[in-house]
């Protein structure tokens, strides 16, 4: 089954206590993402990365680190977390871009509700 | 930089009514536009992606249209059930960039 899966779905944490959220995805994409979705402010992207060691700042980057060894995988790092990164958290991926005639919709994984104390 | 705005932000139906849900942008130098479902503390699911070229795209009660010169995008619903209430966002994938940048969404509920 085509999906990309985050790990963990729930966590709670204290400030600046390292963390790793892995995202992984099985269809051999291309361009991965991070959003972030606060109420009232939508979803906001966080870095993505148009392939392997490719990638950039979204609106939202600090901090937040990336990094992408594997195709399959865009680990979320924050490395001293504060409490306005409480959030929910997606990872998405689509094909190539731009890639004319291919139709390279986003998939998104099931999101990782993070709270930081 | 572009901006997506979805009006109205919250939407009540009864069962059985036709309903559109908009969705404008600023800049209409767009690649596609993709419109989700999203269910209370759930992921998002993708209903409907219009590239550029496109006018509309269908899917059993759902129709999307798109229109670039004025910025606009609408999501029809026909028939509406109460398993369509949920969130409905959209999102824009710009010409340049390699960004995407959605609305804030319509929480739409329909009463039985």
């Amino acid at each position: 089954e085509a999906q990309v899966t985050q790990n963990p779905r729930y966590l709670i944490t204290v400030t600046g206590k390292k963390l790793t959220v892995t995202c992984s995805q099985n269809m051999n994409h291309e361009y991965m993402s991070w959003y972030r979705q606060d109420p009232g402010l939508g979803l906001r992207q966080i870095y993505y990365s148009m392939n392997v060691e490719v990638t950039d700042k979204g609106d939202v980057p600090e901090g937040y680190k990336v990094s992408r060894k594997e195709k399959r995988n865009f680990p979320l790092i924050l490395e001293s977390p504060s409490p306005n990164q409480t959030s929910l958290y997606f990872c998405a991926s689509s094909l190539r871009y731009p890639a004319s005639g291919v139709n390279n919709e986003q998939f998104f994984g099931p999101g990782t509700r993070l709270t930081v104390l | 930089k572009q901006e997506v705005t979805q009006i109205p932000a919250a939407l009540s139906v009864p069962e059985g009514e036709n309903l559109v849900l908009n969705c404008s942008f600023t800049d209409s130098a767009i690649y596609n536009l993709q419109w989700f479902r999203q269910d209370p503390g759930k992921g998002l699911t993708s209903l409907l992606l219009i590239q550029s070229s496109q006018r509309e795209q269908t899917s059993g009660r759902l129709n999307a249209s798109l229109d670039k010169s004025s910025g606009r995008s609408t999501l029809y619903i026909a028939a509406s059930q109460p398993g369509d209430s949920a969130t409905y966002l959209c999102a824009v994938r710009p010409n340049t960039g390699n960004q995407f940048y959605f609305g804030t969404g319509t929480s739409l509920t329909v009463i039985p």
